[in-house]
């Protein structure tokens, strides 16, 4: 079944402006982390939270995590039009490791030059 | 270079018709993985492959098999190809297990 849930699943902001997604999930998790993918391209690794860790900034991302609610938000600050994608978190089971990554819908961004 | 990579990009077929997709991974990776996206753009895991365990989504059909020759490859193998089947599959890899995984560019499959 689905874990993850993107909010919002649509997102269209100028060049230059922030841009939050958020995420979902209904059971306790290992880790969660966040992909991006480009029209007709595969997903490319962004950044892997634990669930014992806040946050984490990598670049021009930041990205929260907040276990009591069962959520997370993936911040895109100054954004450009290469950040133009759709956006999927995944989620590590507790416990289910060889599980594989469990994804939510994704959210499109689109970025207005 | 390419740390993950598929073969073909694109497969037409016909219905009824038996099918591979190749996946090889030259990042030393011991689990692999095949996932499944959907014309909604939805992405379900279909199998994980550690040290010969294979661990199988319980919704895939068994038509559907993979098969690891050796470390670095997880092909898929699909029997009696359905309209339904159509989508665009990808291969990953993690080291370690449940880390962060690195995916290939993707097969898309139509099934006519």
């Amino acid at each position: 079944s689905q874990q993850g849930e993107e909010d919002p699943q649509a997102l269209s902001i100028q060049e230059g402006e922030n841009a939050t997604m958020n995420c979902s999930y209904k059971t306790s998790i290992n880790n969660l982390q966040w992909y991006r993918q480009n029209s007709g391209r595969g997903l490319v690794h962004l950044i892997l939270i634990r669930s014992n860790e806040r946050e984490k900034h990598s670049g021009r991302l930041r990205v929260t995590l907040d276990t009591s609610k069962k959520s997370s938000s993936l911040l895109i600050t100054a954004s450009r039009a290469a950040d133009t994608a759709s956006y999927f978190c995944a989620t590590v089971l507790l416990g289910g490791g060889a599980d594989g990554l469990t994804f939510g819908k994704g959210t499109h961004l689109i970025i207005q030059p | 270079d390419t740390a993950v990579s598929q073969t073909p990009k694109y497969l037409v077929t016909q219905m009824g018709n038996d099918k591979s997709i190749k996946c090889e991974q030259n990042l030393g990776h011991d689990t692999m993985y095949w996932y499944k996206q959907d014309s909604k753009k939805f992405l379900k895991i279909m199998f994980s492959y550690n040290n010969k365990e294979l661990i199988i989504n319980e919704t895939v059909p068994n038509r559907f098999s993979p098969k690891s020759p050796d470390k670095a490859h997880l092909n898929l193998h699909i029997n009696s190809l359905e309209l339904g089947d159509s989508a665009v599959y990808f291969c990953a890899s993690s080291v370690p297990i449940g880390d962060t995984q690195y995916f290939g560019p993707g097969t898309r499959l139509t099934v006519l």
